[in-house]
């Protein structure tokens, strides 16, 4: 069974660092690009960060370059989400999916994503 | 940035009824390769995101023959010829041509 487990979320000050995991499992990791995707209270999805299966191809939503790093590790078929300066705005619910294809640029659609982890950005 | 908006917001159904939900792009999603780069989901209460429909009309493996997708270019369609209860959710669209952009969700509940 194809499966990705979020971990890492918490209760975190403004300005401060949180860094988000995704265990993938089921599948062969390394085939494929990988994306961070947030729901916050009352707001749209947003499409927060893509990697490319082999960390060649990177990019960030607006909202978030210059803050959040994403990385991977495929001997470890994890996936991580570094947030710097964090902001009340980045409050949400993170989700990290699985892309189509091997390079984020080339994904279609986002298939499975993990069940979520919160977090909140207060003080 | 591609916009999407959905219609109607929220959505009572009947079961055994159809249902149908309309999502609008502010640009066209037709890549020259002939697909349309839109995609559809379902958020059952307390679940993640799960595919439905990729591609404007493909159904995702495991989805139910009673979930269709259609439309082109600007204006898409999702409907479900027979609604059940497990089907109550919020359904969003997202497009996936220019970097990935998702629609606000169309709430779908039994009357």
């Amino acid at each position: 069974e194809v499966q990705l487990v979020e971990s890492g979320g918490g209760l975190v000050q403004p300005g401060r660092s949180l860094t988000l995991s995704c265990a993938a499992s089921g599948f062969t990791f390394n085939d494929y690009a990988m994306h961070w995707v947030r729901q916050a209270p009352g707001k749209d999805l947003e499409w927060v960060s893509g990697i490319s299966w082999n960390s060649g191809n990177i990019g960030y939503a607006d909202s978030v370059k210059g803050r959040f790093t994403i990385s991977r590790d495929n001997a470890g078929n994890s996936l991580f989400l570094q947030m710097n300066s964090l902001k009340t705005e980045d409050t949400a619910f993170y989700y990290c999916a699985r892309g189509d294809a091997g390079s984020y640029l080339g994904d279609n659609w986002f298939d499975p994503w993990g069940q979520g982890t919160l977090v909140t950005v207060s003080s | 940035d591609i916009v999407m908006t959905q219609s109607p917001l929220s959505l009572p159904v009947t079961p055994g009824e159809p249902a149908s939900i309309s999502c609008r792009s502010s640009q066209s999603l037709l890549h020259n390769n002939g697909y349309n780069y839109l995609n559809w989901y379902l958020q059952k209460p307390g679940q993640s995101p799960q595919l439905l429909i990729y591609l404007g009309f493909t159904r995702a493996s495991g989805v139910p023959d009673r979930f269709s997708g259609s439309g082109s270019g600007t204006d898409f369609t999702l409907k479900i010829s027979r609604v059940e209860a497990e089907d109550v959710g919020v359904y969003f669209c997202m497009q996936a041509l220019q970097s990935f952009t998702f629609g606000p969700g169309t709430k779908v509940e039994i009357k």
